[in-house]
């Protein structure tokens, strides 16, 4: 049970170039997202999507879009990356239940610099 | 007031010490708090849910205090295994969890 899988693993990028962070999980979960770590500032979240068809901003959305592909995969694109976005990413899934206390299960993570 | 506060630490305690954590909260509606523990450069992980009437698992005891929007950690004997980042984790109200900035604990032999 591989749980969730982010790729890449480690990245670096110019400024300006575009990538795009793939993540996807096989515990059937409802919601996904997607949470970027810098020192001293905790996990901050990006973008997430409640439900299959559903995406919506989090905290620090500029300068990302995400697409829900199907119930298994969420991906995060840099269209036009920054130094600033230098951070590790990371993904997570959860059973969004009614009157449920699930946890969020995470990924790795990936770890960009952007020079 | 940020969201989720907690002492960054970091705390340095010897094994077999007793180390507790604490943290608050600012939205009195929050419903659902958990302690996620981060070793370096690796994904946080669930440690554990914390209930209204407070609840142990082994070594470690998490307390809710709603009145007063206050979460604590302790943790007894405790092992070089320990050492670690302590995330102290609300649930937003989109399923989004909001996380504390974490409190370093290294335990010396």
């Amino acid at each position: 049970n591989a749980g969730v899988t982010q790729t890449p693993k480690f990245q670096v990028l110019k400024t300006g170039q575009s990538m795009t962070l793939q993540c996807a999980q096989d515990m059937n979960h409802n919601s996904m997202y997607w949470y970027r770590q810098d020192p001293g500032m905790g996990l901050r979240l990006i973008y997430y999507s409640a439900s299959e068809g559903t995406t919506d901003k989090g905290e620090v959305p500029n300068g990302y879009n995400v697409s829900r592909l199907n119930k298994r995969e969420f991906s995060l694109r840099l269209e036009s990356a920054a130094p600033s976005q230098t951070s590790v990413y990371f993904c997570a899934s959860r059973e969004n239940r009614v009157y449920s206390n699930q946890p969020q299960h995470f990924g790795d993570g990936t770890r960009l610099s952007i020079l | 007031r940020k969201e989720v506060e907690q002492d960054p630490g970091p705390f340095n305690v010897p094994e077999g010490a007793t180390v507790a954590f604490n943290c608050t909260y600012s939205n009195s509606a929050s419903q659902s708090f958990f302690w996620y523990r981060q070793d370096c450069r690796k994904e946080p992980k669930l440690l554990m849910s914390v209930y209204s009437s407070g609840n142990e698992d082994g070594r470690f005891t998490a307390q809710l205090n709603r009145a007063s929007q206050y979460i604590s950690l302790l943790i007894r004997d405790s092992k070089l295994s320990d050492s670690a980042t302590y995330l102290c984790v609300v649930r937003g109200s989109q399923g989004n969890l909001i996380f504390g900035k974490g409190t370093k604990l290294s335990v010396k032999p």
